[in-house]
């Protein structure tokens, strides 16, 4: 079965400094979402994102993230200035229009802000 | 978002069909009632989904009450690898519509 690959499963990085992380959506996918999940917490909701446009997002993707769909494959999550609290496990999914109802998501990347 | 309400756990024995209950008193007629899982250090992963009638699929099967307030998730025989946080999820099929995650119930499945 088709699947979300992200890169990297892992990324540490220091406070303040700048994060992207990676995901290849499913092929024919046209609807795209970013979720994170704080140790022992829910899993949260970020962005999704249609038509190279964002189409909803949280309360928690303030200024300080964005996303790209750089090319025909890629789609990006990038903090800004990372703080402590962005520690999580960060998800990416798509889904595709025609299949609605199943979001497909990726294995994730533990990201650790020192 | 219409809310759900699922048990924090469930224990089960391996082999055994498992029954996970979800109630959702203030649905509306457009929600779709979405089970997903999350195996241990992965992410969500979908399971089964119904509007109305009862659903099967080659994972689960999903039983909806004639009211649609409450619904069921049915594993007919538990394995190991069911063990997982297992979602209930109200969600308008339209558009890049978000799932929105409660705090699911974990299934631990005794050998």
């Amino acid at each position: 079965e088709p699947e979300v690959t992200q890169t990297p499963s892992h990324q540490v990085t220091q406070m303040g400094q700048e994060v992207i992380l990676r995901c290849v959506p499913i092929s024919n996918h046209l609807y795209f979402y970013w979720y994170r999940q704080i140790l022992g917490q829910k899993v949260e909701f970020l962005v999704s994102f249609y038509n190279n446009e964002i189409s909803e997002k949280s309360e928690i993707f303030d200024d300080q993230f964005s996303v790209e769909r750089p090319d025909g494959s890629n789609f990006t999550l990038k903090i800004r200035s990372t703080k402590l609290e962005d520690s999580a496990m960060y998800f990416c999914a798509s889904s595709d229009p025609g299949l609605n109802e199943k979001l497909f998501f990726g294995s994730g990347t533990q990201l650790s802000v020192l | 978002d219409a809310k759900t309400t699922q048990p924090n756990s469930m224990e089960s024995n391996e082999e055994e069909p498992v029954h996970l209950p979800c109630n959702h008193s203030t649905i509306s007629g457009t929600d779709y009632i979405h089970w997903y899982r999350q195996l241990p250090s992965q992410g969500p992963e979908y399971v089964i989904h119904g509007l109305t009638s009862n659903v099967n699929n080659r994972m689960a099967s999903l039983a909806i009450a004639e009211d649609r307030k409450s619904s069921t998730l049915i594993l007919h025989r538990a394995t190991l690898r069911d063990a997982a946080v297992y979602y209930c999820i109200l969600r308008v099929d339209q558009g890049a519509q978000k799932l929105v995650f409660g705090q699911g119930t974990r299934l631990t499945i005794n050998p």
